[in-house]
């Protein structure tokens, strides 16, 4: 596609909710990155995909977050028994490869109620 | 571990003026990128400017340069004639050179709110 893109654009659920977030990275690239952005604050780093396989998953918080990408494209972060806490703006990027400039998407606002 | 300290939660420019956004980092690493990122209220983050730590010449893209002082860890970035546009929130970034497996990995700073006056 032209850009990254993530769907769904916002999303609210109940606590202790299961949900997933999609990401549809440019055709092409082999890098993919999910970032979570709490309010007033920059983006943190959650997990790093280089194909298929997560290369880099440092940046996850717990054993709730599980993100998969089973084809080398579409990734998918899924978030289980959600918490208040995990209300934030998750930011998807791409980049053609490992070390390349890392294109954003407009991130899944997540609101836990 | 990185880190990266953004110290001007909020700044104010008359439309037309220049503006100077500050960015200290931690770091014992030789050589890393930075960068400069504009996130408008569409959420998209938007690479403005980018600079590598083994270059000494500072880095500009038309209306936006960065003042890179290696040995004080800083990375200031000032946007002259000023235009609507520039509102938003802007972040700096700092990328390792040297990795296994750590890829694009960015670790960014709090984020200084840009605020243009017309």
């Amino acid at each position: 596609g032209a850009g990254v893109s993530q769907t769904p654009s916002n999303k609210v659920t109940e606590k202790g909710k299961y949900v997933e977030l999609r990401c549809d990275p440019i055709s092409g690239h082999t890098a993919l990155y999910w970032y979570r952005q709490s309010l007033g604050q920059g983006p943190e780093f959650l997990i790093y995909f280089q194909g298929t396989g997560a290369a880099d998953d440092s940046g996850l918080p717990n054993d709730r977050f599980f993100a998969v990408r089973p084809e080398g494209s579409v990734s998918t972060l899924k978030i289980q028994r959600t918490e208040r806490g995990d209300s934030a703006v998750y930011l998807c990027a791409s980049s053609l490869g490992g070390y390349t400039e890392a294109f954003f998407g407009q991130g899944t606002r997540l609101t836990v109620v | 571990a990185q880190t990266v300290t953004q110290s001007q939660p909020e700044m104010s420019v008359q439309e037309a003026e220049t503006v100077t956004l500050s960015c200290t980092y931690d770091t014992s690493e030789s050589d890393y990128y930075l960068f400069w990122y504009k996130q408008p209220p569409s959420r998209q983050m938007i690479l403005v400017i980018r600079q590598e730590a083994y270059k000494q010449q500072n880095a500009t893209e038309n209306r936006f340069s960065v003042n890179f002082q290696k040995a004080a860890k800083s990375f200031s970035l000032k946007i002259s004639d000023s235009q609507l546009g520039d509102a938003a929130m802007y972040f700096c970034a700092y990328r390792r050179t040297l990795t296994t497996s750590a890829g694009n990995k960015l670790t960014f700073g709090g984020g200084t709110r840009v605020l243009v006056k017309p």
